[in-house]
């Protein structure tokens, strides 16, 4: 069956250090992969889109990796400050921008 | 700015009433889409439509029907509520653009009785 599963339990760290965040999938062929950010109470927010023919993309403190012969996507966050405390989804696109298929996201907590 | 508009956030509403939930965009995106989220699940797919009188069903459309008569906005119908459909739906919109960016309203949390 078709999994995309995120580490569900909260991942906690000191502001500062860098956060890494997992996204493994099963028995998809993903064209892309999305990196989304959720406050409580609130709708999420899109951060990062890699390609299944990248490596690598960055964006300020963030880094996301796409490695398709593991089936997994890593997020990094540097310097991580308490502000990064949300909850972070993956989404996985098979084609167009029609369909997307999310994790249930890992909590992070930065503390101070 | 886009904006994502979801009529109500909190409603609570009684098992086989009917539920009409609205969703407003503002930047005339193609794509439009209702999830639902639930604790350990992650947000699944309900419908999705790609234009106006278009629509395909997500994942899980049992019990659900959709309606978009303009560009701009998708409504979400259950048509006899039950009580596991008490849940947060999400509502997001995106353009056909390179990154396929989804643009979520802010949520509408149901309770079913």
């Amino acid at each position: 069956s078709q999994k995309i599963e995120q580490n569900s339990e909260a991942l906690n760290i000191q502001e500062g250090k860098t956060a890494t965040l997992t996204c493994n999938y099963t028995n998809y062929s993903p064209a892309y992969l999305q990196w989304y950010r959720q406050d409580p109470g609130r709708g999420p927010v899109f951060l990062l889109l890699i390609r299944e023919n990248e490596k690598e993309k960055r964006k300020e403190r963030l880094k996301v990796t796409f490695d398709t012969t593991l089936k997994q996507s890593l997020f990094h966050i540097t310097a991580s400050q308490p502000a990064d405390s949300a909850t972070y989804l993956c989404a996985l696109g098979e084609n167009n921008f029609n369909k997307f298929y999310f994790g249930s996201g890992t909590k992070l907590n930065v503390k101070p | 700015d886009v904006k994502v508009t979801q009529s109500s956030r909190y409603l609570v509403k009684r098992t086989g009433e009917k539920v009409f939930l609205e969703c407003v965009q503002d930047m005339d995106h193609e794509n439009m889409f209702w999830y639902r989220q639930d604790p350990g699940l992650g947000l699944r797919l309900i419908y999705f439509s790609y234009d106006v009188k278009m629509k395909e069903k997500g994942d899980i459309p049992e019990g659900y029907s959709v309606s978009r008569e303009k560009k701009e906005r998708f409504s979400l119908i259950l048509e006899s509520a039950s009580t596991n459909q008490t849940s947060m739906y999400l509502c997001a919109s995106s353009f056909l653009a390179d990154t396929g960016e989804l643009f979520f309203g802010e949520g509408s949390r149901l309770t079913v009785l």
